[in-house]
């Protein structure tokens, strides 16, 4: 298996631009999970799935954030617009069942926002 | 809310020096406890864990144990190498299982 793939792996772009993270788990894994890594706060949940459906956003900073997974192979994570705070590294992750089970994470996409 | 605190780093260390990496959590009930290790440029990737009180998780020479008295989880090697160079994280799982808390991480640098 080719592992939890991310995309892009950078991205940079200017204060306003919409930016889409995109994220495609591991075959046969009913959860995926977004978190935003930063020196600041460290590794954040943003929001993570069960069987594609969206169980626990609380994570998301605010509006502007948005993720969906319309279907089994395929994550979105949405800012529009961004803004320089938004710079960070964003990790997708996806397991077989619940977390006490081990986390597979993607390579993440480094985001930068001038 | 549940949390983790690691000790803060760079901690910087020889070839072959023992390493420790403390870790102590807060948590309702009994959470599983993890350590994850991310190396440069990549996601990361579990270390070891341990489900229950006393229990001791190892891996590639590390390990940890699950200290209920003390709620911590402190990170072990005996004799750390360059290729461990890498940011250490601690986390617990959450009541719902479903979630994993993570402390801040620890930059371990080793020196030849």
């Amino acid at each position: 298996d080719a592992g939890v793939i991310q995309s892009p792996r950078h991205e940079v772009t200017e204060m306003g631009q919409e930016v889409t993270l995109r994220c495609k788990p591991i075959s046969g894994h009913d959860y995926l999970f977004w978190y935003r890594q930063t020196m600041m706060r460290g590794l954040e949940l943003l929001i993570y799935f069960n069987n594609n459906v969206p169980i626990d956003d609380s994570g998301m900073p605010e509006d502007r954030f948005s993720a969906k997974m319309p279907n089994a192979s395929f994550s979105t994570l949405k800012i529009q617009p961004s803004e320089p705070r938004d710079s960070a590294v964003y990790f997708c992750a996806s397991t077989p069942r619940a977390t006490n089970e081990k986390l597979f994470f993607g390579s993440g996409t480094q985001l930068s926002v001038l | 809310g549940d949390s983790v605190t690691q000790m803060e780093g760079p901690v910087t260390l020889s070839e072959e020096a023992f390493l420790t990496i403390n870790c102590t959590y807060t948590a309702t009930g009994y959470p599983s406890l993890f350590w994850y290790v991310q190396y440069p440029g990549e996601g990361l990737q579990l270390l070891l864990k341990a489900t229950k009180a006393d229990d001791k998780g190892s891996n590639k020479g590390f390990e940890a144990t699950y200290r209920k008295e003390t709620t911590s989880f402190h990170l072990e090697k005996g004799s750390v190498q360059v290729s461990d160079s890498a940011v250490y994280f601690c986390a617990l799982s959450d009541r719902s299982g479903n979630k994993l808390v993570f402390g801040a991480g620890t930059i371990l640098r080793v020196k030849s």
